[in-house]
């Protein structure tokens, strides 16, 4: 089984300020997905950005951007801008095609303060 | 489009007792999973199904039974349910191709006493 790992926990940021969030995975795969998922309170899992790992050049949505290292098995989530909104629990997950098999992180609680 | 629906909400089980959890998408997607997420641990899957007839073992399937006669249709089957399955429960689903978004449900909450 594939293996991701988010260590932190907990994090908290200032409105208007940048914060980035960790995600390591294990994997011998060369072909795989990689996706960010927010969860705010309401409990609703949302899709936030996703990265092809045969793809180097990173992906962008708006103020959310990754820096995808593939040789050191990274895929960091990073939040410009940061808005209240953005408070929620976010998780990290790994795909490997053609399957629909999604290995998640433990998740990081995400704090925007006022 | 109502996406992914999943009823119920929540529920309360005593020990031992069975019921199913039941999942429907209205987008003629594919693949459809379960997945239980408990604090700390994030989500793990618990049986996926990649079409009508075809369904196969997720991380953690003990206790758990699926079908999948339909394409909009997979419910989760919960036999004998004991305290260790109370957690909340997603349902989700997915087109084919794989870059194609995973979309999910808004969730059952389930206790077992």
């Amino acid at each position: 089984a594939q293996t991701v790992t988010q260590s932190q926990p907990e994090m908290s940021v200032q409105e208007a300020e940048t914060v980035t969030l960790s995600c390591t995975y294990d994997t011998s795969e060369n072909n795989y997905y990689l996706f960010w998922y927010k969860q705010p309170p309401s409990r609703q899992m949302i899709l936030v950005i996703r990265q092809e790992a045969y793809k180097q050049q990173n992906a962008t949505e708006n103020r959310f951007s990754v820096n995808f290292q593939k040789a050191a098995k990274s895929f960091s989530l990073k939040i410009s801008d940061s808005q209240l909104g953005d408070t929620a629990m976010y998780f990290c997950a790994f795909m490997k095609p053609p399957g629909n098999q999604f290995y998640f992180g433990t998740g990081t609680s995400l704090t925007v303060i006022p | 489009n109502a996406g992914v629906t999943q009823t119920p909400k929540f529920q309360v089980l005593k020990t031992g007792q069975s019921m199913t959890l039941q999942c429907a998408q209205d987008m003629n997607h594919e693949y459809m999973s379960w997945y239980r997420q408990d604090p700390g641990m994030g989500l793990r899957l618990i049986h996926y199904s990649v079409g009508a007839g075809i369904t196969d073992q997720g991380e953690v399937p003990n206790g758990y039974n699926v079908s999948r006669s339909t394409t909009e249709d997979f419910p989760l089957r919960l036999l004998s349910a004991a305290p260790s399955q109370t957690s909340v429960y997603f349902c989700a689903s997915r087109g084919g191709g794989s870059y194609n978004e995973q979309f999910f449900g808004p969730g059952t909450r389930l206790t077992v006493l």
